[in-house]
């Protein structure tokens, strides 16, 4: 079974500070994802990431994908309330995502 | 404009009592998805439909089945809802050409 942790499960931190979100899996995926669910809410596709090595970025989000294709990483710049919510990486495979285990994150205005 | 559509979006039930929750999309996908996400976890897959092959996942519950009439709509049935059913369900879909999933706002229900 494929399982992607996510670190921090939990952060808490005040408007104004950078923030990184990881995601480690022992699998290699052909595409890894990140998503925003916000409360009561699906979750939001971010963006998708597919080669090792990649960068991508998203206003104040910068994303990572590992050199082997197994972990990735989400870097927020200067935090804003509106970040608040849970973020979820993804695996793609075989028209399947598998999740990550969720990093519930508040910023303090 | 919605493009994945979760109908009620809160369901209340009685523990035993059985519950249809609906999903229907506007984007003609072939693949459509329902998952269970519980409190402060991440969304588990139940199944998938590719057209109209269904794909169960091999921990999914018998008390769960689904339907899938058309292209556009997709029913979860739960049989007897437990009280380790109450949770919030959703609905995803993707085109076979890309790995894009698209949510509906998902379905949170509640077992009496």
């Amino acid at each position: 079974t494929q399982l992607l942790e996510q670190s921090p499960q939990f952060l808490s931190i005040q408007e104004g500070e950078n923030l990184t979100v990881y995601c480690n899996s022992s699998s290699v995926f052909s595409s890894l994802q990140w998503y925003r669910q916000e409360p009561g809410e699906g979750p939001v596709l971010l963006v998708t990431v597919v080669t090792g090595g990649e960068v991508k970025k998203l206003k104040r989000l910068t994303f990572q994908f590992g050199d082997a294709r197994k972990d990735s990483s989400l870097h927020i710049t200067a935090a804003q309330p509106g970040d608040t919510g849970l973020y979820l990486c993804a695996g793609v495979g075989n028209e399947k995502l598998t999740f990550g285990t969720g990093t519930r994150l508040t910023i303090i205005p | 404009d919605a493009m994945v559509i979760q109908n009620p979006r809160y369901q209340v039930t009685q523990f035993g009592k059985p519950v249809t929750l609906s999903c229907s999309q506007t984007l003609n996908h072939n693949v459509m998805y329902w998952y269970q996400q519980k409190s402060s976890q991440a969304p588990k897959l139940l199944f998938h439909y590719y057209d109209k092959d269904f794909n169960n996942e091999a921990d999914t519950p018998d008390n769960f089945q689904s339907r899938r009439p058309n292209t556009s709509f997709c029913f979860l049935d739960i049989r007897s809802p437990g009280l380790g059913d109450a949770a919030m369900y959703l609905c995803a879909t993707t085109s076979r050409a890309t790995d894009t999933q698209y949510f509906g706002p998902g379905t949170r229900l509640t077992v009496l």
